[in-house]
């Protein structure tokens, strides 16, 4: 089980707008430690989409944005297109006991239908 | 072109030992933190290890801790992983990964903008 959690599955139609949440607790994102999403496809390296909550580094196009709510952070994509298949990860840092530690979400896998 | 490249990765049987390599070129390999993360057949990213720029911070995750051990030789700009005691469940592609923040705190905490293509390792008698 990750620390942390992310729905499993999300689908949407070219062109649409979809959300993936990413849930914590207070020893990651709770604690104020930034989030950031990585888009990758199995067996590929993953790329790095969205930085800081909100950032996008250079090359990724807005239609990917994130945003910040308490423990939870969201990735949202605009106009959806087939090449955005892909499954989506969040990633932050935990200061748990036994840490610190780099955690991942269990990952989002995006269809489009 | 900044670039990483793993290497190192095999067939090995269970309780044997592996060793990976991670070469970096096109950025001030020393002034990055570095991680391992690995990709299980059919499960989600999971991070393994890293390594601060200045060595000063290292971290394993619980599944490998005593038994995984991270390095790296700013010399030769690169990242190793000692594998010893391998366990079915240790079977994926490990990458590497480099921090975004130059001389971060810590691996990992600002993200990772760079990875490697990844290589496999295989645990079966």
């Amino acid at each position: 089980q990750s620390v942390l959690t992310q729905p499993p599955s999300v689908s949407g139609a070219p062109g649409q707008r979809v959300t993936i949440s990413c849930t914590g607790s207070s020893s990651n994102i709770g604690a104020g430690y930034d989030v950031h999403w990585y888009q990758h496809l199995p067996g590929t390296a993953p790329k790095l989409l969205i930085y800081g909550y909100t950032y996008r580094p250079s090359g990724v196009p807005d239609r990917f944005s994130g945003s910040k709510s308490g423990a939870s952070a969201s990735l949202a994509i605009t106009g959806l297109q087939a090449a955005d298949e892909a499954d989506y990860y969040c990633q932050s840092y935990d200061s748990s006991l036994s840490g610190p530690y780099v955690v991942f979400g269990g990952g989002t896998k995006l269809t489009v239908v | 072109e900044v670039q990483l490249v793993e290497s190192g990765g095999g067939l090995v049987q269970p309780g044997r030992s592996l060793r990976l390599s991670c070469a970096a070129s096109g950025f001030t390999f020393d002034d990055y933190g570095m991680s391992w993360v690995r990709e299980a057949p059919g499960k989600g990213l999971e991070w393994v290890s890293g390594i601060s720029w200045n060595t000063d911070s290292i971290g394993y995750a619980d599944s490998v801790k005593g038994r995984f051990t991270i390095s790296r030789d700013n010399a030769k700009n690169s990242l190793y992983l000692q594998m010893n005691s391998l366990r079915a469940e240790d079977m994926g592609l490990y990458y590497c990964a480099k921090d975004r923040n130059k001389r971060g705190y810590s691996y990992g905490l600002d993200g990772m903008d760079v990875w490697g293509q990844g290589t496999t390792v295989t645990v079966s008698s």
